[in-house]
């Protein structure tokens, strides 16, 4: 069993919808959650980053983590073309706090 | 642009052969890290340095990988006889550590990779 799973689309959605990404993770240990936003041939930007239970919102990107249920999520509002992108969820912690773990990757494409 | 930059961009090797590739971090970061992305996957963890000092290794750094970052500045990831399945984007990250603040990951900022193909 991988240590993050993610569901790797492909996701494609209209413009303006509500985009749902998600991850479940299997160590509790893990207590530092991301999510990273990777463009074709570049290197992944971080977008969110948060360390509790609950929501964090940051403009259109909103972050949920459930520890309980070890399930990690990113909520995109109001879609844009630009937002088409790779979507890759990270955790960290555990025996180490320099390692990320990612999940495989979601791809998204956002249509006008 | 994150301030990482990488060399090369991409390289085509044939098997057998031993490639270098080089990690230039942001300036201040005491941290450098080095990932390996396969197509549709994740990037997986390599090793990692804090100053000149290699803190982390991955089981995935067989014993044809070595990293190196002797000044504490740039590094290096050679791979020695290259086969076909070390085809990737290899990719360096960066990050400050900043001292007192223990058992917290810090943002990682990420270079646009070197992309390896092996013939």
């Amino acid at each position: 069993q991988k240590e993050v799973e993610q569901d790797p689309g492909p996701l494609s959605v209209p413009e303006g919808a509500i985009v749902s990404l998600n991850c479940t993770y299997s160590n509790s240990a893990f207590q530092y959650f991301m999510w990273y936003r990777q463009y074709s041939r570049k290197g992944p930007e971080l977008l969110m980053y948060t360390y509790s239970s609950g929501n964090k919102e940051d403009g259109r990107f909103t972050a949920q983590v459930d520890k309980s249920s070890k399930y990690i999520s990113l909520f995109i509002r109001d879609s844009q073309p630009s937002d088409s992108a790779t979507y890759l969820c990270a955790i960290a912690g555990g025996t180490s706090y320099g390692k990320l773990t990612f999940g495989q990757g979601t791809i998204l494409t956002v249509h006008p | 642009d994150t301030g990482v930059s990488q060399d090369p961009r991409h390289k085509i090797t044939k098997r057998g052969q031993n490639v270098t590739f080089r990690c230039d971090p942001i300036s201040e970061h005491n941290r450098l890290y080095w990932y390996r992305q396969t197509l549709g996957q994740g990037p997986e963890f390599l090793t990692y340095f804090q100053n000149e000092a290699q803190l982390e290794k991955s089981r995935l750094l067989s014993d044809r990988f070595s990293a190196e970052r002797p000044k504490g500045s740039f590094s290096t990831l050679e791979i020695q006889r290259t086969e076909q399945g070390d085809s990737a984007m290899y990719l360096c990250a960066s990050s400050l550590k900043r001292g007192g603040v223990q058992g917290t990951p810090d943002t990682q900022y990420f270079g646009p990779g070197t992309r390896l193909t092996v013939l």
